[in-house]
């Protein structure tokens, strides 16, 4: 099993700029989370999914901000246009059905110059 | 108020010792807790998870849960510089909401 695989590792951009993450879960997990981590502020849940439906997305901090999750293992998180600000490392998780337990991917760290 | 609260540290202890982490939550409903081992540059990794009052331990590791307090806790015994790492506590609820962390340092 190659684990949940997120891409680009590293992204930087210039503000204004379009950026797309991408997730592949762990095949056969139900449950797609995606998190923020900074130093200031910690890791903060964006958005989860479950069966590919967005359950909560109160964690999106803005309409810049935006996920999809078209089939089963691919998700996306889209930020249009990118600020200073959003530079962070965005990790992907996701958990098998039943289970509580998280698997993260290796995260995406992303700047925003 | 933070739905999960930690000791922010940085905590530091000499080789051998005991490290203690503490972890305090706000949900009354949250029924699953874990802790997660951060390496710098690295992904979060589960080290242990507890569903029920009481301790329970894994090698040198033991989880402490107080659901009437709300608090939970990870006992580190016989520290190593390997335990060098962030301690992320994992609270679920109707999602899973992560502490911001307490760094620990073992000294060699």
């Amino acid at each position: 099993d190659a684990g949940v695989i997120q891409s680009p590792r590293h992204e930087v951009t210039e503000m204004g700029q379009e950026v797309t993450l991408r997730c592949k879960p762990i095949s056969g997990h139900d449950y797609l989370f995606w998190y923020r981590q900074t130093m200031m502020r910690g890791l903060e849940l964006l958005i989860y999914f479950n069966n590919n439906v967005p359950i909560d997305d109160s964690g999106m901090p803005e309409d810049r901000f935006s996920a999809k999750m078209p089939n089963a293992s691919f998700s996306t998180l889209k930020i249009q246009p990118s600020e200073p600000r959003d530079s962070a490392v965005y990790f992907c998780a996701s958990s098998a059905p039943g289970a509580n337990v998280l698997t993260f991917g290796a995260g995406s760290r992303l700047t925003v110059l | 108020q933070k739905e999960v609260e930690q000791n922010s540290g940085p905590l530091s202890v000499p080789e051998g010792a005991i490290a203690s982490l503490n972890c305090t939550y706000s949900d009354r409903g949250s029924q699953s807790f874990f802790w997660y081992r951060q390496y710098s540059g690295k992904s979060p990794e589960l080290i242990m998870s507890i569903y029920s009052n009481g301790d329970k331990e894994d090698g040198r590791f033991t989880a402490q849960l107080n659901k009437a307090s709300q608090y939970v806790s990870l006992l580190i015994r016989d520290s190593q510089p390997s335990d060098s790492a962030t301690y992320l506590c994992a609270v679920k609820g109707n999602d899973m909401r992560f502490g911001a962390g307490t760094r620990l340092t073992v000294k060699p």
